[in-house]
């Protein structure tokens, strides 16, 4: 079945910092591909999304590309801030099975100033 | 307005007890979600709804019972709750095929005891 896998956590990083968060897929077909955030103690927001291969998705600093060689899906900060600390999921939406959205693990993400 | 709301935000309960959660969109979609969050962060899906029908029925005990009166609404009902139902429920509704992603609620965070 349809599955997604993505980098343990915790990453901790300092204000400013580079961040990737790596993601790869197991799907039948051509899925579309998310990344959605969670802060502490609320629901989930979708960050950004690409719905073909080579599509770029980005929002609020955050980018990634959908790379049907690799299979991949990595989320990519330029300069991260502490209100970005967060939980971020990958995740993608099949062709079968009613749409439904497939989740990776979550990556917890520490920025300390 | 919020899009996609769940009441309790919080549901503290004993052993054996009956309890329900109830969501509502406004957002004219009409495919549902319920889905749980375990305590390490895991999401996953427990049901989907499209415009009043079961479309996805995960491998869930059966003291689990959705209901969706219309195609705005999609409750939650557990019946003889185990110390092991404790985690967070979300509720999710997206519009058809899912490409866009799902709008989710805030959470309601069962506690069985």
């Amino acid at each position: 079945g349809d599955s997604v896998t993505q980098m343990e956590g915790p990453v901790t990083l300092s204000e400013e910092a580079f961040l990737t968060i790596n993601c790869t897929y197991t799907a039948t077909g051509y899925p579309s591909l998310f990344w959605y955030v969670q802060y502490p103690g609320e629901g989930l927001q979708l960050l950004l999304k690409a719905t073909k291969a080579d599509d770029k998705g980005s929002n609020k600093g955050f980018e990634a590309t959908y790379r049907k060689e690799t299979t991949s899906f990595h989320l990519e900060k330029g300069s991260v801030q502490v209100s970005d600390s967060a939980v971020y999921f990958c995740a993608l939406s099949g062709e079968v099975y009613g749409n439904k959205l497939v989740f990776g693990a979550g990556t917890i993400l520490r920025v300390k100033s | 307005d919020t899009a996609v709301s769940q009441t309790p935000k919080y549901l503290v309960t004993q052993m054996g007890n009956d309890k329900s959660i109830k969501c509502e969109q406004n957002l004219g979609h009409d495919t549902m979600y319920w889905y749980k969050q375990d305590s390490k962060k895991f999401l996953k899906i427990m049901f989907s709804y499209n415009n009043k029908e079961l479309i996805i029925n995960e491998t869930v005990p059966n003291r689990f019972s959705p209901k969706s009166p219309d195609k705005a609404h999609l409750n939650l009902h557990i019946n003889s709750l185990e110390l092991g139902d404790s985690a967070v429920y979300f509720c999710a509704s997206s519009p058809p095929g899912g490409i866009n992603g799902y709008t989710f609620g805030s959470g309601t965070r069962l506690t069985v005891v």
